[in-house]
């Protein structure tokens, strides 16, 4: 079937510990995204790819870095300088960029600080 | 700046009654897609519905309708007859296509409880 993947579920990070966040789609999908949702927030973007090989940052980069080096991959790296990482993490895709097309969503992942 | 206000927090209904969720947004661009999206316990985004700006037809899809309102700029989700699965939150959202990378710009989310 074809959807878009994200692991692990949960996530736990140490203290100055990186940590790197899965997503995978096989919707062939050109463009990809990261967000960030906190409790009782709206969901925040971090990052996006309209093509591999290229990112732009979003509304809340900082501590975050990615990278977008096969067109169905997308994993998010949260740093060290992310000083409050805990949040659910959601990867979305869309057919491609300039346009309106609908994004589509990812299971999430929980990332908690031990 | 765009900009996406869901002012109900939350909303508790008895299964069977009718519920709208507002939706208001603010962009300068005159041509944007507005989106619905729900999200259940689980936490994956489930889409609902997408409209762009120059289709002001309102949409029914089952017990799901929207009214599409671009001179009070809302995009208002009604249930009809809600039943307990309709329990999530809901998020409404805008894309814009000038400069924004396409992304989209969410509201606060309105949690629906649909009880028994």
């Amino acid at each position: 079937d074809g959807g878009i993947t994200q692991s692990p579920k949960y996530l736990f990070r140490k203290e100055g510990q990186n940590v790197t966040l899965s997503c995978e789609q096989n919707l062939n999908h050109d463009a990809m995204y990261w967000y960030r949702q906190d409790p009782g927030q709206g969901l925040r973007l971090i990052y996006y790819s309209q093509i591999v090989n290229d990112f732009q940052k979003g509304d809340i980069a900082e501590g975050y870095s990615v990278s977008r080096e096969k067109k169905e991959s997308f994993p998010l790296t949260v740093t060290s300088a992310q000083k409050n990482p805990t949040a659910f993490y959601l990867c979305a895709s869309n057919v491609r960029a300039g346009g309106g097309e609908t994004q589509y969503f990812g299971p999430g992942t929980r990332l908690l600080v031990l | 700046a765009q900009k996406v206000t869901q002012a109900q927090t939350e909303i508790s209904v008895v299964e069977k009654e009718d519920v709208t969720l507002d939706c208001v947004y603010e962009t300068r661009d005159t041509t944007y897609y507005l989106f619905w999206y729900k999200q259940p316990p689980s936490g994956e985004l489930v889409f609902l519905i997408r409209r762009n700006s120059f289709d002001e037809q309102n949409e029914i899809s089952g017990r799901y309708s929207w009214n599409f309102q671009k001179s009070t700029s809302s995009f208002n989700f009604t249930i009809t007859a809600s039943q307990v699965v309709d329990s999530a939150v809901y998020f409404c959202a805008l894309r814009i296509l000038t400069g924004g990378g396409n992304k989209l710009t969410f509201g606060t989310g309105t949690q629906l409880k649909v009880e028994l």
